[in-house]
């Protein structure tokens, strides 16, 4: 069965430093999302992609945030400069209802 | 804004039924899902019902639909150790900006042996 692949399984990095999440939806499908998992809290909607562009974002996806489709496999979430608040479960989904097994940051 | 709510634990015997249950606001919603989480790990699709359906079975799980209440049920049979997690209910709208999913807070299962 086709999965969504996401790398790595965990990040850690330091307050202030840019951090790219990996993801590799499933080939077919048009839609690609990212959402992310505050411990203890409830998954939040991040972002979506289409057609090479960003179709809708929350308010949490603010200047720090960008996502590509760099080479036309991957799917990529950058945080440009990592605050502590950052530290989540990251999880992209594809096609709308598969996720990945998610990343886990960790901000220090 | 569009919100789902689900009770935070459940505790059963093994063997027994499991109910789990959620409300959601969005009228509009297109699919209804439940994701299982085990500690530290992704989400994992486990059953789905499209907003125009009553009910969906598939093997121990038991899906039931209520439009009128947003009322959304997940039943587990014959419920075993190994389905202790978290479950997330989630509804789903598609839009211009393509699915947007919105889950729940989880409702954590334990199941005593």
């Amino acid at each position: 069965e086709p999965e969504v692949t996401q790398t790595p399984s965990h990040q850690v990095t330091q307050m202030g430093q840019e951090v790219i999440l990996r993801c590799v939806p499933i080939s077919n499908h048009l839609y690609f999302y990212w959402y992310r998992q505050i411990l203890g809290q409830k998954v939040e909607f991040l972002v979506s992609f289409y057609n090479n562009e960003i179709s809708e974002k929350s308010e949490i996806f603010d200047d720090q945030f960008s996502v590509e489709r760099p080479d036309g496999s991957n799917f990529t979430l950058k945080i440009r400069s990592t605050k502590l608040e950052d530290s989540a479960m990251y999880f992209c989904a594809s096609g709308g209802d598969t996720f990945g097994s998610g990343t886990r940051l960790t901000v220090v | 804004g569009e919100d789902v709510e689900q009770s935070l634990f459940l505790s059963v015997r093994e063997g027994d039924s499991s109910v789990i249950n959620c409300t959601y606001t969005d009228s509009s919603s297109t699919y209804l899902y439940w994701y299982k989480q085990e500690p530290g790990a992704g989400l994992q699709l486990l059953t789905y019902i499209f907003s125009n359906m009553d009910m969906k079975q598939d093997q121990r799980l038991t899906v039931l639909l209520n439009k009128k209440d947003k009322h959304l049920s997940l039943r587990i049979a014959d419920t075993q150790t190994g389905d202790s997690a978290i479950y997330f209910c989630a509804e789903s709208t598609l839009n211009t900006g393509g699915f947007k999913t919105i889950f729940g807070a989880g409702t954590r299962l334990f199941v005593k042996a």
